[in-house]
């Protein structure tokens, strides 16, 4: 049973382009929370999402990020014109329902790490 | 005030020594938490739970003090494969958000 499947592992990016990072969850899964962590940071929480709907995007920028997590395929966290503040490890984790009372937990996958030049 | 608050250590300890973590959470309505460690650039892997009654794995205790807002760990008998941050990390009110700690740094010297 694969784990939380992330890629690319590491991406670089020149200021102003795109950068698209993939979360493919664990089989079963159908709960996806994507964070950031800069370096010497904590992870600091940014969207969850089920299938074909953002649950809560409180921690996500208002402009240039987006995410979906559609009916098949893996979960996409976008960021539109890179800027190098944007230079960090992005982590995706998966559940298989909505977590409470730690009757379930989060499982990461190995992150994707973004370089803005 | 952040949601949670670890001290960053670092901890430098000799293999065998007990070693105590502490972490406080800012929100009363929280009700799921976690200690999970992070080795050096990799994933956040679950080291436990955190149940009200306390709860032990092994080498490894965790409390949760609700009245107090804090959560602690404590690791016995350290291990060098001990070495890594250990976060911890509390759930919002709402149950959709996580909220980690900075971490604390372990090391573990032989």
């Amino acid at each position: 049973n694969a784990g939380v499947m992330q890629n690319p592992r590491h991406l670089v990016r020149r200021r102003g382009q795109e950068a698209r990072l993939r979360c493919s969850p664990m089989k079963g899964h159908s709960h996806v929370y994507w964070y950031r962590q800069l370096p010497e940071e904590g992870l600091k929480f940014m969207v969850y999402l089920q299938k074909e709907n953002i649950i809560d995007e409180s921690g996500m920028p208002k402009e240039r990020f987006s995410a979906e997590f559609p009916k098949e395929g893996p979960s996409i966290l976008r960021i539109q014109q890179v800027v190098r503040g944007d230079s960090a490890a992005y982590f995706c984790a998966s559940s298989p329902s909505r977590v409470t009372l730690a009757k379930n937990i989060q499982y990461f996958g190995a992150g994707t790490r973004l370089s803005v030049l | 005030r952040k949601e949670v608050e670890q001290d960053p250590g670092p901890f430098n300890v000799p293999e065998g020594a007990t070693v105590a973590f502490n972490c406080t959470y800012s929100n009363s309505a929280s009700q799921s938490f976690f200690w999970y460690r992070q080795d050096c650039r990799k994933e956040p892997k679950l080291l436990m739970s955190v149940y009200s009654s306390g709860n032990e794995d092994g080498r490894f205790t965790a409390q949760l003090n609700r009245a107090s807002q804090y959560i602690s760990l404590l690791i016995r008998d350290s291990k060098l494969s001990d070495s890594a941050t250990y976060l911890c990390v509390v759930n919002s009110n709402t149950g959709n958000q996580f909220y980690f700690g900075t971490g604390t740094s372990l090391t573990v010297i032989p």
